[in-house]
């Protein structure tokens, strides 16, 4: 099946720093899908984003198909954001593959 | 729109109880899945319906599992007999259909002793 890898695995920032977490899947995908675990443990859909650029306030992503990459950008980071996201994608033969995810932790 | 609601948030129960966990997906979603996340596995797909109609559960751990979806509105995973290894967080999601974004309840933590 497809592969997806996250990096980097963890990251720590301080708050207002920006930050770019990457996913690499090892297939083609018609459907890649970013999402936000918090410390709580929901999982929020963050983006739909199988190509192309969405930004969504202080986050965007950017996803080049043909490259096998997707990029999400965090700016002006806030204590909010920490929590873990996971890459998830679907090369169309199963449903979404997920990623480890990157574990993100925003210091005041 | 009330998103997909999850019950019990929290199952505490004895090795060889019998479990359930309860799933609503979003008014409108045809298709609805129920994923496990544990630290060493992350997040594992258990099956997936569309339109009430399990598509795969090839990620079913083994007969001690099962999930049915009698009508559009609901849906559940049972653990029969449960064991310690089944401790994790059940999530259910729920999409409009497959391809869409996906959107997930806020899980059920199970703990087998």
């Amino acid at each position: 099946g497809i592969q997806v890898e996250q990096s980097p695995p963890d990251l720590i920032l301080q708050e207002g720093a920006n930050s770019t977490l990457r996913c690499n899947f090892s297939d083609s995908v018609n459907n890649l899908q970013w999402f936000h675990q918090n410390p709580w443990g929901q999982l929020i859909n963050l983006f739909y984003i199988p190509s192309g650029t969405k930004q969504n306030g202080r986050l965007s992503a950017t996803t080049v198909a043909t490259e096998r990459y997707s990029l999400l950008y965090i700016s002006s980071s806030q204590t909010t954001d920490s929590g873990v996201y996971f890459c998830a994608v679907d090369s169309g033969y199963s449903t979404l593959t997920f990623g480890k995810g990157t574990m993100l932790l925003v210091s005041p | 729109d009330a998103g997909v609601i999850q019950s019990p948030r929290h199952e505490v129960t004895e090795m060889g109880q019998e479990v359930t966990l309860r799933c609503k997906p979003i008014s409108g979603h045809n298709s609805l899945f129920w994923y496990r996340q544990t630290m060493m596995r992350g997040l594992e797909l258990l099956i997936y319906f569309n339109n009430n109609v399990p598509i795969d559960d090839s990620g079913m751990p083994e007969d001690r599992f099962s999930a049915k979806m009698p009508n559009a509105s609901f849906s559940t995973l049972k653990i029969q007999p449960s064991e310690p290894r089944d401790s994790a967080v059940y999530f259910c999601a729920s999409n409009v259909q497959r391809g869409s974004p996906l959107h997930f309840g806020n899980g059920t933590r199970l703990t087998v002793t």
